[in-house]
């Protein structure tokens, strides 16, 4: 359950463009997934979160796509701006009773204009 | 903004003092998680507090500490600081619903330097 993690630390893409940041999980009992924003010197802002009944998210520009047969996650950010810039986190809950989070080490987006 | 908030937001203390840090819920939230940070990595599960009792605990020694007040806001007390201790001390509040899928929104922060 402590295994959240990232395929890739960084991820710069030009604004405008799509962005995707994925993310790979080791417990299949976790059964609730977030993804968070965090800016510099700032808390982890909530973007969208998906239960493991669902395969797929949407919210504004960004959608969330889970597939558990593979323990994968990922978020996509569509034309993405220079206020997307910031360091992405997914969590998931581990399966546990409880509202414990685990979470990855993130990934560094950053948006070049 | 979430509603959250936490003070102080720096601090500074030396090996071996006490520390306190304090959060206050979003309105209409009942329950209160308090994550470290450490730089570089993703925020590490403390403790959460849900109707003023201890509702869970991750990897940490009992030297970290916490309280809910009938308010819902919430304390994270450390004793006998090391300097790993320093980090960026995040709290999150919920509204209690489900528990494992309960949405945690959090606050800006306490950055701990340990000297």
């Amino acid at each position: 359950g402590e295994n959240v993690g990232l395929h890739l630390p960084t991820l710069s893409v030009q604004e405008g463009d799509n962005s995707i940041i994925n993310c790979a999980y080791s417990n299949s009992a976790s059964d609730y997934f977030i993804w968070y924003k965090q800016e510099s010197g700032k808390g982890p802002q909530f973007i969208i979160d998906i239960r493991s009944n669902m395969d797929k998210r949407q919210g504004q520009r960004v959608t969330v796509l889970l597939n558990k047969t593979v323990k994968h996650l990922s978020l996509q950010i569509a034309a993405t701006q220079p206020g997307d810039s910031a360091v992405y986190f997914c969590a998931e809950n581990g399966g546990s009773t409880l509202g414990r989070l685990y979470f990855g080490r993130g990934t560094q987006l950053t948006v070049w204009p | 903004e979430t509603g959250v908030t936490q003070s102080p937001t720096h601090l500074i203390k030396t090996r071996g003092q006490q520390v306190t840090l304090r959060c206050s819920s979003q309105s209409g939230h009942n329950t209160v998680s308090w994550y470290q940070q450490a730089l570089g990595q993703g925020p590490q599960f403390i403790f959460q507090y849900y109707r003023e009792e201890e509702n869970g605990r991750g990897n940490f020694p009992p030297r970290f500490s916490g309280l809910q007040f009938p308010n819902y806001s919430s304390e994270l007390n450390v004793n006998a600081l090391e300097l790993d201790d320093s980090a960026l001390y995040l709290c999150a509040s919920s509204l209690r619903l489900a528990a494992s899928t309960d949405t945690q929104y959090f606050g800006p922060g306490t950055r701990l330097t340990v000297l």
